[in-house]
């Protein structure tokens, strides 16, 4: 059974780099056909797509934040992880990674809440 | 950025009772590339129906999708205790990925 756990900094300060990390076990990132994914989620909010690592690694970033976004695969440690640069108050979510392919986002870690607050 | 518009907002009905919940995609989802999930508070997302009609592993059959052109809709046939939630549509036929802003199913 495929599972996906993300860990990282849950506070981190206006204006300094998000750094959050998906460990993927029970299958392999470099599994073909599948994109590696961030979402998030504003306290009482809907979901927002940040972007993925294809497993071939390339990558696709929302408009909205792509100037701020880097996502990449650390294959070695069946991995992938999410930077965000500048962050504000209004990046104050819960954080998802998830699994996406043919049949949508099929499998999701639990998520973890990130406040940026000094 | 093909822009997803559900409705209701808010949906109150009562356990047995029909929901049918709605997604209008702003334009043609290739492939009808278009997935449902249900939230509930504290949880991640579940992948309830895929491709716009395909029932996801070990979703209850009272579970289902349908389309009609850029209309998309999933209907939950006789709702349950525990099928009072957050539901959300999703498209993933183009980048970038875009979510609709959810319908709450809640008890009435």
């Amino acid at each position: 059974q495929l599972q996906l756990q993300e860990s990282g900094s849950g506070l981190v300060k206006p204006s300094q780099t998000l750094s959050l990390t998906c460990t993927v076990s029970g299958g392999s990132i470099n599994s073909g056909g599948y994109s590696w994914s961030w979402i998030r989620q504003p306290p009482g909010k809907g979901l927002e797509w940040i972007g993925y690592v294809y497993y071939s690694g390339s990558t696709k970033y929302n408009p909205s934040l792509k100037s701020r976004v880097t996502i990449s695969a650390d294959r070695s440690k069946n991995q992938f992880s999410l930077k965000l640069t500048s962050v504000t108050a209004a990046d104050t979510a819960v954080y998802y990674c998830a699994r996406e392919g043919t049949e949508g986002l099929d499998y999701w870690g639990q998520g973890t809440l990130v406040t940026v607050s000094s | 950025e093909i822009v997803l518009t559900q409705s209701p907002a808010i949906l109150s009905l009562s356990p047995g009772e029909r929901a049918t919940l709605s997604c209008g995609a702003s334009q043609s989802v290739t492939s009808n590339y278009l997935a449902w999930y249900q939230q509930k508070p504290g949880l991640a997302p579940r992948l309830l129906i895929y491709d716009a009609s395909s029932r996801a592993t070990d979703i209850p059959d009272r579970f289902s999708g349908s389309v009609s052109g850029t209309d998309f809709t999933l209907t939950i046939s006789r709702l349950e205790p525990e099928d009072f939630a957050v539901y959300y549509c999703h498209q993933y036929t183009s980048s970038p990925r875009t979510f609709g802003q959810g319908t709450k199913v809640e008890i009435k």
